[in-house]
């Protein structure tokens, strides 16, 4: 158990649609990153969320939007939704650090677009 | 160039043996590395981080860096089919590699 949960686990959309995907971070941790992962790939960077603001994004269109709220927690949302958005989005929370930054992942959110 | 490179594989060696996987990176920044490993639908696990030139050891896993050559690997000894997964690289700045997928025969 990481600490970071998910939710829904899993989710069929129809396209067009739009969608909220939902992270807890883990107890103490400041920083959320947002991942697409298609199948047989490597976790793709959405966006990252530091202090409520975010902190970073990767190749990803406006229509991919979030929220990072004061308790830490945070929201994914995407509208317009396309068939290749089918893919597992994982949520991590880290600490950010001088040293390193240790992320820790939720179990993923299977978002399926028919 | 992507930021972290591996092979995608599908790497395959015998129980008992030494699996060895690589990353390289093309941010000589990049000063902290990290694998995780991820099964078959499941989301990725930390195994091991590194940020000092050199090796560490942690139980059957190995993880060396070398920052000259921007060069990460990850050495598992002992495999076990247990360890079949995909095993991803990913700097301090949560770049993730596209991840290897090791298959250790019984």
């Amino acid at each position: 158990e990481t600490g970071v949960t998910q939710s829904p686990t899993h989710l069929i959309k129809t396209r067009g649609q739009q969608v909220t995907l939902r992270c807890s971070s883990q107890s103490g941790h400041n920083t959320v990153s947002w991942y697409q992962q298609a199948l047989g790939q490597g976790p793709q960077f959405i966006f990252q969320y530091y202090r409520e603001e975010e902190n970073g994004r990767g190749n990803f269109p406006p229509r991919f939007s979030g929220l990072q709220f004061p308790n830490y927690s945070s929201e994914l949302n995407v509208n317009a939704l396309e068939l290749d958005d089918s893919a597992l989005y994982l949520c991590a929370s880290s600490l950010v650090t001088t040293a390193n930054t240790e992320a820790f992942f939720g179990q993923g959110t299977r978002l399926t677009v028919v | 160039q992507k930021e972290v490179e591996q092979n995608s594989g599908p790497l395959s060696v015998p129980e008992g043996a030494i699996a060895s996987l690589n990353c390289t990176y093309s941010d000589r920044g990049s000063q902290s590395f990290f694998w995780y490993r991820q099964y078959s639908g499941k989301s990725p696990e930390l195994i091991m981080f590194i940020y000092s030139n050199g090796d560490k050891e942690d139980g059957r896993f190995t993880a060396q860096l070398n920052k000259a050559s921007q060069y990460v690997s990850l050495l598992i000894r002992d495999s076990q089919p247990s360890d079949s997964a995909t095993y991803l690289c990913v700097s301090r700045a949560l770049t993730f590699g596209s991840g290897t997928r090791l298959q250790v025969q019984p």
